[in-house]
Order: structure tokens, then sequence, then C-alpha cells
């Protein structure tokens, strides 16, 4: 699987737009890319996915460039609740290579 | 939504006793599970990933004899952890993707063990 490489944290005011980076250079072109969050001590929750386009839900919208090397989650409104580690992850789309390999993930803080 | 439940939430147990967590999907069939674990501030690391029927299939430097996985049904997968050592004590985490295909995989809410 591709490798991705996040900032290791971000600041966000509360209710603004939180905007987190992933690079993700050496994707190839069945690879998905997708986005979690963990919030302390829970599982990590699902956030979004995407292969080519760009992708929105009621969570978040996800953007990914055309070379398909780099993608932004936009969490629009950020809460206080969305502080929590947030990990890309590139899958691979083959028969067994499905499982999810995490990286170390941006740990984003909603300032009050 | 997909629902992965995860049992128990935590445990201690003594050094050198076996501990069993399971993890159910509730509203759907997984023919796949993952297994992982994760240390204080740090990241998810896969540990096996468990096919129902089968054995499972374990990441490079994880002991199979030590962490013995088994995928009895579409629904259940269990994670013992045998003759624990206060080393192992960490987080465990399980997850499951629908068998009828769909992007999102769904995380159990995790097992704190300690062992003393």
């Amino acid at each position: 699987d591709a490798k991705t490489t996040q900032p290791p944290s971000m600041d966000c005011a509360e209710g603004r737009a939180a905007n987190l980076p992933c690079n993700h250079s050496t994707i190839s072109g069945n690879e998905y890319v997708y986005w979690y969050r963990q919030i302390h001590s829970q599982g990590p929750q699902y956030i979004i996915h995407g292969l080519k386009n760009n992708e929105t839900n009621e969570m978040a919208s996800l953007i990914i460039t055309e070379d398909r090397k780099s993608s932004t989650l936009i969490l629009p409104h950020a809460t206080l609740r969305d502080t929590a580690v947030y990990y890309c992850i590139v899958r691979g789309a083959n028969f067994g290579n499905e499982k999810l390999t995490f990286g170390t993930g941006t740990r984003l803080t909603i300032i009050p | 939504g997909a629902v992965v439940s995860q049992h128990p939430s935590w445990v201690i147990c003594k050094s050198g006793t076996s501990v069993k967590i399971e993890c159910r999907s509730l509203d759907f069939q997984a023919t796949t599970m993952f297994w992982y674990r994760q240390f204080p501030k740090q990241s998810l690391m896969l540990m096996a990933t468990s096919n129902e029927g089968s054995k499972a299939t374990y990441e490079q430097g994880v002991e199979k004899d030590k962490f013995l996985i088994n995928h009895a049904s579409l629904t259940l997968s269990t994670l013992t952890v045998t003759s624990a050592h206060p080393e192992d004590s960490s987080f465990y985490i399980c997850s499951a993707r629908d068998s009828r295909g769909g992007g999102s995989y769904t995380f159990g809410s995790g097992t704190r063990l300690t062992v003393v």
C-alpha cells in the first residue's frame, strides 16, 4: 500500500473550516483514499473515502487532486468534538489486499 | 449504520494467564476482520487479518502462537492473548468490513488489556 504523509498536529478555531492535508505521492490507480479519526481511547471512526472524484457526506468533504498524489479532508464547521487524531490511509482494491494500514496521523485540536 | 461490538472493554489479568477478546459484527456479515494493537501515544498497528473459516494471516513480527485468532462465523472473531505478560498490556481494536462490499470498515470500541 502507498505510504501517506500528514502533518503531526494542527489547530483550528471553533466554527471555522478545518483543512487536513495528506500526501500520497506513490498511490496507484486502483487505490482508495480513506479518512478515519480517533478520539482518545476509542476505536477509529470512519469519515469518508474516495478514489478519484471529490466526495462529500454529512461529516466532511474529501478533495483529491487530479494527479491523486494528495488529498484534503475538510470539516466545514469545526466543533470542539472534532478534536481527535485524523488518519489518512491508502488502501488497495485488489482481493486479498484490503487491510487498512495506519500512519501517524494528524492531531487536530479545535480551539474555543 | 454498521456496528461492531467488542468485548470486554477492559480487562486486568495476571501474568501467565490467557485472555480472550471478542469482536462481533451486529448487523452485517464479515468474511474478514482485522485485529490491531495500539500503545499509548502511538498509531494503530495491524496484527492480523482474520478470515472466516480459515487461518488468520499475521503481520510480520506478530507471534501467531501467542495471539490466537479464531473466526468461526461470519459475525464473530476472537483474539486470545496466551500466557500474557506485562508487555502485552495494550489497547486492542478489531475492525470488520461488510461482506456485501461497500467502502467503509467499522471498528470496535477497543479493549484495554492490563497484565499485572
